[in-house]
């Protein structure tokens, strides 16, 4: 099954920044996933971009798919306090079923 | 709209001890369910899945066992917890699309 990587592992900025988080992959996919995790609570599902998609928004994220470099990116653009959480990817594999392998994710912290 | 129980939130238990955990969901059926556990709050490892009654898919071999005795219960289980059964536990569900919608979690602390 497919898994994703984040990076970076760890990331702080100041509020009104941009906030950038990078997933790669290793084999096609039919899409991917980020989901956000706040701490001691479940994951959410914030996105799903397919694999014919180059670019999707939602608000204030903003998801790029690569496939030929493998690779996503989230871009929060102006981050609140708010937005401090993990951050995962879950690109699902082809043949893979439902089945979603996550990764370690992105701790993002977003200073007021 | 669809809702995903999990409990308890919080269980403290000795080592030795027998576990289980309960998700159930509303308002959707036939979903696909999973148990995560999540140690160090980071990581998610995909425990076991399952896509009907009965149909239960392991995806690391452990200490730990999944049922499905209903539609919409999914329920962990250990005879004998370990120390390293330590962690966040989360169910989640998924229906027609990919998009997996998860449980509050459980923190289970053994000592």
């Amino acid at each position: 099954s497919q898994q994703g990587e984040e990076d970076p592992q760890a990331l702080s900025i100041q509020e009104g920044e941009n906030a950038t988080m990078n997933c790669s992959y290793k084999t096609s996919i039919n899409n991917l996933q980020w989901y956000r995790q706040n701490s001691g609570r479940g994951l959410v599902h914030l996105i799903l971009i397919r694999s014919n998609e180059r670019e999707k928004h939602s608000g204030r994220l903003r998801v790029t798919l690569d496939t030929s470099k493998k690779s996503s990116s989230l871009l929060i653009t102006a981050s609140r306090a708010a937005d401090t959480a993990s951050y995962f990817c879950a690109p699902r594999g082809e043949n893979q079923g439902g089945k979603l392998i996550f990764g370690q994710g992105t701790e993002l912290s977003v200073k007021p | 709209s669809q809702t995903i129980h999990q409990w308890p939130a919080t269980l403290v238990q000795p080592v030795g001890s027998p576990l289980s955990l309960e998700c159930t969901v509303e308002g959707t059926s036939n979903p696909n369910l999973y148990w995560y556990r999540q140690a160090a709050g980071r990581g998610l490892q995909l425990l076991f899945y399952s896509v009907g009654i009965g149909q239960i898919s392991s995806e690391v071999p452990q200490n730990l066992s999944a049922s499905r005795p209903q539609d919409r219960q999914f329920i962990l289980s250990s005879k004998k917890l370990l120390l390293s059964d330590s962690g966040f536990y989360l169910c989640a569900w998924s229906g027609s699309t990919d998009t997996q919608y998860f449980g509050p979690g459980t923190r289970l602390t053994v000592l």
